[in-house]
């Protein structure tokens, strides 16, 4: 596609359910980001992928978080037993690989969650 | 560890006046990217600028240049002929350039508004 896309645009889930957020990075782009984007915590880094591979997961805030990425394209994060501090929003990027100026990262639209 | 601080907050601008957003941060690494990123209200995150460290000439993309003063570690950025549609959050971000160097590092961002 022309572009990092992102769905839903919007999600408002109650607090215990799970959710699933979906990333399709650009055509050919070999790594894929999540970060989050909250009010008080800013834009803070949660996971990598080159590939399929995950080679730092340090930034998952907890083990209700996972992330997954399958044939090096579409990306899906889940947030098991949502609390509401996990209301933010979550933005995907890619690039065409993981390191080195070229290889900037473009952004997705993003997806707001809100827990209730 | 890098971090990267934008000291204002909010900022606002007469339509077709210029304007300058600061942005500094600390790294112990000598080789690294910045950028400026621009955030609308439709929460895409849109690359405006990007300068390599190692180069000592300012990055220019049409009304859009960049002061950089690698030894006070300070990237600020300035916006000649403010349009309206300049109206946006802007962000500043590092990425270190060696191998397994991925994660974009954040400021808090600069809410700029264009007066008409």
């Amino acid at each position: 596609g022309a572009g990092v896309s992102q769905s839903p645009s919007n999600k408002v889930t109650e607090k215990g359910k799970d959710v699933e957020l979906r990333c399709d990075p650009i055509s050919g782009h070999t790594a894929l980001y999540w970060y989050r984007q909250s009010l008080g915590q800013g834009l803070e880094f949660l996971i990598y992928f080159q590939g399929n591979s995950a080679p730092d997961k340090s930034g998952l805030p907890s083990d209700r978080f996972s992330a997954e990425r399958t044939g090096g394209s579409v990306s899906t994060l889940t947030i098991q037993r949502t609390q509401q501090e996990d209301s933010a929003v979550y933005l995907c990027a890619s690039s065409l690989v993981g390191t080195g100026f070229k290889e900037t990262q473009y952004f997705g639209p993003g997806t707001r969650l809100l827990v209730l | 560890a890098q971090t990267v601080t934008q000291s204002q907050p909010e900022m606002s601008v007469q339509e077709a006046e210029t304007v300058t957003l600061s942005c500094t941060y600390d790294t112990s690494e000598n080789n690294y990217y910045l950028f400026w990123y621009k955030q609308p209200p439709s929460r895409q995150m849109i690359l405006v600028i990007r300068q390599e460290a190692y180069k000592q000439q300012n990055a220019t993309e049409n009304r859009f240049s960049v002061n950089f003063q690698k030894a006070a570690k300070s990237f600020s950025l300035k916006i000649s002929d403010s349009q309206l549609g300049d109206t946006a959050m802007y962000f500043c971000a590092s990425l270190l350039s060696g191998a397994g160097s991925y994660q974009l590092t954040f400021g808090k961002g600069t809410k700029l508004s264009v007066i008409p």
